[in-house]
């Protein structure tokens, strides 16, 4: 079975200060990766995805991703940290052979320090 | 293009009870998936609807059902509620099954009391 690690539940960062969540799965076949943000009492938002097209993701609000495949890991990074970026954060893994569906982290929630 | 729609968006519900939650997906998209999100479990599948026949089921009770219409709508419905089934219930839509880009409702948040 897949499973997928979010490395910290909480990161605080300072306002400008580099954003870096982790991710590793667990799949013997690279999956297509995911990362979504959770603002409060929202749904889900699509960052961006991994489909092997190039290990090095640009996703919406100025995140990025880099698919590692001998570590199997997926981390999330945004160079300089804004308020509005206080959300929960999930990583994810979607494998047509597991179910069609979407196997995601515990998530990590991010606090942003003026 | 409209996103996903999901009504209502917050109910409260007393033990024993059921309850039917609905998922309008992205114009165009086929596929259904409902996911369930709690803080002890985490956000977990429930099922995926694609041509009105669910296509894939997670590891639920039987209580948890779903059904999708001739446009794609979906409804899930969750009888004899139980304290735990309290939850954030996302819908989110895809093209197609087996499609792995998932989008997301804003979700019903139950309130099983």
């Amino acid at each position: 079975a897949q499973s997928v690690t979010q490395l910290g539940s909480h990161v605080s960062v300072s306002e400008g200060a580099l954003v870096l969540l982790r991710c590793n799965y667990s799949s013997s076949v690279p999956p297509y990766l995911f990362w979504y943000v959770q603002y409060p009492n929202q749904g889900l938002q699509l960052l961006l995805k991994y489909t092997s097209a190039a290990t090095l993701v640009k996703g919406i609000n100025g995140f990025e991703a880099e698919f590692k495949k001998s570590e199997t890991s997926f981390h999330l990074t945004k160079p300089s940290a804004h308020m509005s970026d206080a959300a929960e954060y999930f990583c994810a893994v979607f494998k047509k052979a597991a179910g069609n569906k979407l196997t995601f982290g515990g998530g990590t929630r991010v606090l942003v320090k003026p | 293009k409209a996103g996903v729609t999901q009504t209502p968006r917050y109910l409260i519900k007393t033990r024993g009870q059921q309850v039917t939650l609905s998922c309008s997906p992205i114009s165009g998209h086929r596929s259904v998936s409902w996911y369930q999100q709690t803080p002890g479990q985490g956000l977990q599948f429930l099922f995926e609807y694609f041509s009105e026949t669910q296509r894939n089921k997670g590891n639920f009770p039987g209580r948890f059902s779903g059904r999708q219409f001739s446009n794609s709508r979906s409804e899930m419905n969750v009888s004899t509620l139980e304290l735990g089934d309290s939850a954030l219930y996302l819908c989110a839509s895809s093209l197609s099954t087996g499609q792995e880009t998932q989008y997301f409702g804003p979700g019903t948040r139950l309130l099983v009391l």
